[in-house]
């Protein structure tokens, strides 16, 4: 069984500083992993996602992450925030064979104060 | 292109009621699923359909949920009778067939109370 934990519930940041939002996962196969954003009254929107290759992870509005496989992580960060960045963040895996299906984490609520 | 479209966006029943929610997978997505998000927890899988056919229901709390895709166009998800822990946001998403780059599209969500 897979499962993703997102240790942050809330992460409060100042405009135009930096963030880190973790996310640790435990699976006895290969996943890919991802990370989507809900942005107040919308939908789940795909941010990035690691498949293969390269363990840094470029997505869009900024954002990045990278993969450790030594350590099951893959944080999310940006280097400096925006107030249209206030959303809740998902960290999701999936595993590598014929399965669709996402587990996700809790997610964390990010914060952005002028 | 429309992205994938949920009905209705908000929903309050009362216990012992029936709700059914819609969704309408982006045109062409074979792979439809559906998740549930309950009292700011995770976000589980209740299920996936292949075109017209359940793939995986393993998410399914119980048989007071039915979901059906006739068609293999849009689905529907009965909730019959519910109960007040039925109450949470259900998300829809869709795919296309392909796994190793499918990226699942999900919609806005219905959000449903139990009272």
């Amino acid at each position: 069984a897979q499962s993703v934990t997102q240790l942050d519930s809330q992460v409060p940041v100042f405009e135009e500083a930096p963030v880190e939002l973790r996310c640790n996962y435990s699976s006895s196969v290969s996943v890919y992993l991802f990370w989507y954003v809900q942005y107040p009254n919308q939908g789940l929107q795909l941010l990035l996602k690691y498949l293969s290759g390269s363990t840094l992870v470029k997505g869009i509005n900024g954002f990045e992450a990278e993969f450790n496989k030594s350590q099951t992580s893959f944080h999310l960060r940006k280097p400096s925030v925006h107030i249209s960045d206030t959303a809740e963040y998902f960290c999701a895996v999936r595993r590598m064979d014929s399965s669709y299906k996402l587990i996700f984490g809790s997610g964390t609520r990010l914060l952005v104060r002028p | 292109e429309a992205g994938v479209t949920q009905f209705p966006s908000h929903s309050v029943i009362e216990k012992g009621q029936t709700v059914t929610l819609r969704c309408d997978p982006i045109s062409g997505h074979d792979n439809l699923y559906w998740y549930r998000r309950v009292m700011g927890k995770e976000i589980k899988f209740l299920l996936h359909f292949v075109k017209e056919s359940k793939q995986d229901e393993s998410g399914m709390p119980n048989n007071r949920f039915l979901a059906e895709r006739t068609g293999g166009t849009y689905s529907t998800l009965k909730v019959q009778p519910a109960e007040l822990e039925d109450s949470g946001v259900y998300f829809c998403a869709s795919s296309q067939a392909s796994i190793k780059n499918t990226e699942a599209f999900f919609g806005q969500g219905t959000r449903l109370t139990v009272v």
